[in-house]
């Protein structure tokens, strides 16, 4: 079975600033996807970003880009310029070819201005 | 717009009672899925089915039930037997499996409180 961990409960960051979102996963499969997806308070599922586990290339999208390193299993978030907007849960997840996806606990991001 | 709804927003329902959380999409999606989240946690896989007809149990099937007879519908059951079914119920869908978009578009959920 695969498990997502995210170790970072809670974490602040200054509007402006650069915030980094930690996530590491644990699979025996090869071709699988990760994201990342915000939960404003609305709790609305937004797709913040993906990155498909055979592109090497890191993804990026706007102010978000993340650090893909498949052979330490670890999926990090960069939230650069980071904006009162962004005040959000944080949550990881992997999903394998057909399956369902698996999110871990979530990380709540407050911005302060 | 294209779109998955549920309906309702939050639903209030008696112990020992089973209750249906609708779930419909207009995306044209082949694949739909059931979450359940509770208070600061993820979202844990219930129920999927990538074609009509057809279904899986994800990681917490057990008091849960579903139904797949059309491709826009994808209604959950929780049941008497579930043992907790207090919790913040999310449908998703996505495109076909198989193609390389696998992110899942997601419904504003529905909020189940059970007394």
């Amino acid at each position: 079975a695969q498990t997502v961990t995210q170790s970072q409960p809670e974490m602040s960051v200054q509007e402006a600033e650069t915030v980094t979102l930690s996530c590491t996963y644990d699979t025996s499969e090869n071709n699988y996807y990760l994201f990342w997806y915000k939960q404003p308070p609305s709790r609305q599922m937004i797709l913040v970003i993906r990155q498909e586990a055979y592109k090497q290339q890191n993804a990026t999208e706007n102010r978000f880009s993340v650090n893909f390193q498949k052979a330490a299993k670890s999926f990090s978030l960069k939230i650069s310029d980071s904006q009162l907007g962004d005040t959000a849960m944080y949550f990881c997840a992997f999903m394998k070819q057909g399956g369902g996806m698996r999110f871990g606990a979530g990380t709540r991001l407050t911005v302060k201005p | 717009d294209g779109g998955i709804t549920q309906s309702p927003k939050y639903l209030f329902r008696k112990e020992g009672q089973n209750v249906t959380l609708s779930c419909e999409q207009n995306l044209n999606h082949d694949a739909m899925y059931w979450y359940r989240q509770d208070p600061g946690q993820g979202l844990r896989l219930i129920y999927y089915s990538q074609i009509v007809n057809d279904f899986q149990k994800g990681d917490i099937a057990e008091g849960y039930s579903v139904s797949r007879e059309k491709k826009e519908s994808f209604p959950l059951t929780v049941t008497s037997a579930q043992k907790n079914p207090t919790a913040f119920y999310l449908c998703a869908s996505t495109r076909r499996p198989g193609l390389q978009a696998y992110e899942q578009y997601f419904g504003p959920g529905t909020r189940l409180t059970v007394t």
